[in-house]
Parts: C-alpha cells; structure tokens; sequence
C-alpha cells in the first residue's frame, strides 16, 4: 500500500512571503490531519478533516494559515504572510474511519528566513 | 483533556543494554496510547499501539510497553540495544477512533558501542 504523500520535502522563504504544502493522503483513508513540528518538540495538531469537513481546526492560526480538502482525497495547507516562528516540519497523516493511530507522511521541513 | 509527558529528553545506552524510555499519561476518560519513532528527515511510524485489550503491547522492532492504570504509565522498553534504534521516539494519546492525537515532548535515544 503506497503510504501518506507529501511535497515539498524542502522549502526555505522570506518572511512575509506564502507557501504551499500538498498531502496525498492512503486511498481510502477518510480522516486526515495536519500537524506542526517545532524543533524539540512534539507534533501539535493544526487541522483534521473527515472527508472533506473540517472536524477540528481549533489550533490552527486563521488568520495566517488556512487549509482545505478537496473531495475528501488531497489536502494543501497555506501559510500567508509567513513568520519566522513558522519554522518546522509539517507533517501530515491520514487514517481509516473508525481507525486507531496514524499513518504519517515525511514531512515538509519549512525554514522562513 | 489529555496529555503526556516523557521524562527524560536525552536517554544515551550501550549496544545490547536495556532500552527504557518513560511515558506518563493524564487523560479524563480511558485512553488510547501510541509509541512512535522518528529518524532524521523522516516522518513518524507507528512503534506499537495501547487499545484496552492486552495491556502487554509488542510492537516492531523488539519494542514492547506495558499499560499500568494505577502508576498512568505506558513505558517502552527492549531488552537489548541496537545502533539502528537511535531515534526520536514519541510517546501519543487519542481517546476515541479517528481522534486527534497528542504528543510527549521526544525523547532522543543515543546508542554507544
């Protein structure tokens, strides 16, 4: 089974500027989320979607970071303008309804200069 | 509301000594727990998983962890050491299917000859 795609691997921005991040969740897998990495840290979830809703978007920045999923398959995540303390690894993953655990994708390590 | 916590950030042992890392939970309803590994540049996969069923979990790798209500534990260990194990590891709660996850802090394991 493929497992959680992601891209960039890499991206290094301005600050201020905007930046996308596209995930390709398993096929089949109706939940899919987003999470922050810091350096040091633990992932901190941003967003999660079932199929195309949002069911939890409580700790994502609105007014700098938006998502979305469409049709309830891929997902991009938007971060404008950015900052520095956007700095991480974001990391996106996707599981079965009514599934334990995830399956994480490998990241994309953003660096705002 | 839940939470982890890992005690101890950085955890260094020889190759072939006991591997223990240190997970503490609070959550307000039964939880469900995750171990997870990160090596560098990559994403998270899932070590081994707590369900409420055996509360004796194998997982990949030689890694197994105990579920203990009464000490809110859920430490992982291996009997024996190997270079390949050093890692990033993540201790995780969710309380329901498809629910969001929350993160310890990390602990990096170093491994010595």
């Amino acid at each position: 089974e493929a497992g959680v795609a992601q891209s960039p691997r890499y991206k290094i921005i301005e600050k201020r500027q905007s930046v996308a991040f596209w995930c390709n969740p398993i096929s089949g897998h109706a939940t899919l989320y987003w999470y922050q990495q810091i350096l040091g840290q633990g992932p901190k979830l941003l967003i999660q979607f079932q199929n195309n809703g949002v069911v939890d978007d409580s700790q994502l920045p609105k007014d700098r970071f938006s998502a979305e999923r469409l049709k309830g398959v891929d997902s991009t995540l938007k971060i404008q303008p950015a900052k520095l303390e956007d700095s991480a690894v974001y990391l996106c993953a996707s599981s079965v309804q009514g599934g334990y655990g995830y399956t994480f994708g490998s990241g994309t390590r953003l660096t705002v200069v | 509301a839940q939470s982890v916590t890992q005690l101890g950030s950085h955890v260094s042992v020889s190759e072939g000594a006991l591997v223990l890392l240190r997970c503490n939970y609070s959550s307000s309803v039964p939880p469900y727990l995750f171990w997870y590994v990160q090596y560098p540049n990559q994403g998270l996969q899932l070590l081994l998983k707590y369900t409420s069923a055996a509360t004796l979990v194998k997982g990949i790798n030689g890694f197994e962890a105990e579920f203990k209500k009464s000490e809110t534990s859920f430490h992982l260990t291996k009997p024996s050491a190997h270079m390949s194990d050093a890692a990033e590891y993540f201790c995780a709660v969710n309380t329901g299917t498809a629910s969001k996850l929350t993160f310890g802090t990390g602990t990096r394991l170093q491994v010595t000859l």
